[in-house]
């Protein structure tokens, strides 16, 4: 079945560098993808969002990037910080008609090294 | 702090056990969302509730059952109980059920049935 998973399991960045994150998705009618970040003994936490009408999308020190030619997402943190350590998932809404039935991917660990 | 209340925290029950989760969303949000996180499935849709009516369902066991009630809260019946639904289950809300509507979770129930 179509589904939403990511390239790297875990990703080490050295503090002060910039992060990326893939995301591949295989349904190509997915028109919204979300990024969530998950701290260790917490629940998911909002980062940033992309209509699928849009090829970039910026926050703040975050970016996502939607490439639908080859159905990829990325997730782009500038300037890593210790506190950004933890998994980042990305998710696609599973059906264009209704909205919040999320399917996740299997999530990225990231590690910031002093 | 997303402002999505879940009780209990822990819960440690035996097999064939009934339990429910509670879930208090944030204030003014019409939508709630349970969500299940297991090692093996990772983070996985269970069902959503839009002001007070089921919205969408998604790979929910027979056994399991939500309702939302007239004050918005929601909870979650998890029935006799197996080994396999050892896992973190997630309440997340949003104000409306439409597209872009950001959804935040809640910290999450840990259940261990043992």
């Amino acid at each position: 079945g179509e589904s939403v998973g990511l390239h790297l399991p875990t990703l080490s960045v050295q503090e002060g560098d910039n992060s990326i994150i893939n995301c591949a998705y295989s349904n190509s009618a997915s028109d919204y993808f979300i990024w969530y970040k998950q701290e260790s003994g917490k629940g998911p936490q909002f980062i940033i969002d992309i209509r699928s009408n849009m090829d970039k999308r910026q926050g703040q020190r975050v970016t996502v990037l939607l490439n639908k030619t080859v159905k990829h997402l990325s997730l782009q943190i500038a300037a890593t910080q210790p506190g950004d350590s933890a998994v980042y998932f990305c998710a696609e809404n599973m059906e264009t008609d209704s909205w919040g039935k999320l399917q996740f991917g299997a999530g990225t660990q990231v590690v910031v090294t002093p | 702090d997303s402002g999505v209340t879940q009780t209990p925290k822990h819960l440690i029950t035996a097999t064939g056990q009934r339990v429910t989760l509670r879930c208090s969303p944030r204030s003014g949000d019409l939508s709630v969302y349970w969500y299940q996180q297991s090692l093996d499935q990772g983070l996985q849709f269970l069902i959503q509730y839009y002001n007070g009516e089921e919205r969408a369902k998604g790979n929910i066991l027979e056994r399991f059952s939500a309702q939302q009630f007239p004050d918005l809260h929601s909870e979650l019946n998890l029935s006799s109980l197996e080994l396999g639904d050892s896992a973190l289950y997630f309440c997340a809300s949003s104000v409306l059920s439409t597209a872009g509507n950001t959804i935040y979770f809640g910290e999450g129930s840990w259940l261990t049935v043992v």
